[in-house]
């Protein structure tokens, strides 16, 4: 089972609205990412958990929440979002071997828009 | 100039044709070398990884490292119209880092 599920698939919210974002998989990966991904470009970076501990925030504003609650499931929430906010939210998994991550798979996203 | 370079294209072939797509990256540090593909408004699936120079095969596509001169490829022989997609390398060598190409749109015409 290589999947890394994702709900909801399509959201649509207002600026004022609050959301959150899910993810969960069960490969016994111990690292966890959100990309954000605009239309024709490849994944932007956001977020890393290594063991449950986040160990990488690109310089996300504020209204990106991210959080682990264990090993196998990543929320991203989501507060006051700008309409540049819009775009296709991924969330993938690795393994961890050493200093190496390594086989980096991809949830199939959640479409966001912000009216 | 960038960690990874990628031709956007877009590259358009006949049905059954030979595809090749490349990526070049500048950090010799690089190891692990990935290929994904990934449809319109859908996550990208991750097709071929290697860790080594040289040519790894899986049914049509043939991914190829050559550490020396710093490029990779992908090759995908007998494209067909479901392979219309874009193409992503990727490329990683320690921690949680991984760095992207722009992406190669590909379409295949029946």
């Amino acid at each position: 089972d290589t999947e890394v599920t994702q709900t909801p698939k399509h959201l649509v919210m207002g600026m004022t609205n609050k959301k959150s974002l899910k993810c969960e998989q069960h490969m016994g990966h111990r690292a966890m990412y959100w990309y954000k991904q605009k239309a024709k470009k490849p994944p932007e970076l956001m977020f890393v958990y290594s063991y449950e501990k986040l160990s990488i925030n690109e310089s996300v504003p504020s209204r990106f929440s991210p959080e682990c609650p264990n090993s196998s499931l990543l929320n991203l929430h989501l507060h006051a979002l700008q309409p540049e906010d819009s775009a296709l939210y991924l969330c993938a998994s690795s393994q961890v071997t050493g200093t190496v991550n390594e086989k980096l798979f991809f949830g199939s996203g959640t479409q966001l828009s912000v009216l | 100039q960038k960690e990874v370079e990628q031709d956007p294209g877009p590259l358009s072939v006949p049905e059954g044709a030979i595809v090749s797509l490349n990526c070049t990256y500048s950090n010799s540090a690089f190891q692990y070398f990935m290929w994904y593909r990934q449809y319109s408004r859908k996550g990208p699936e991750l097709l071929m990884y290697t860790y080594s120079s040289g040519n790894k095969e899986d049914g049509r596509f043939t991914a190829q490292v050559d550490k020396s001169s710093k490029y990779i490829s992908l090759f995908i022989r007998d494209s067909q119209p479901s392979d219309s997609a874009t193409y992503l390398c990727a490329m990683s060598f320690y921690g949680n880092q991984f760095y992207f190409g722009t992406g190669t749109s590909l379409t295949v015409i029946p």
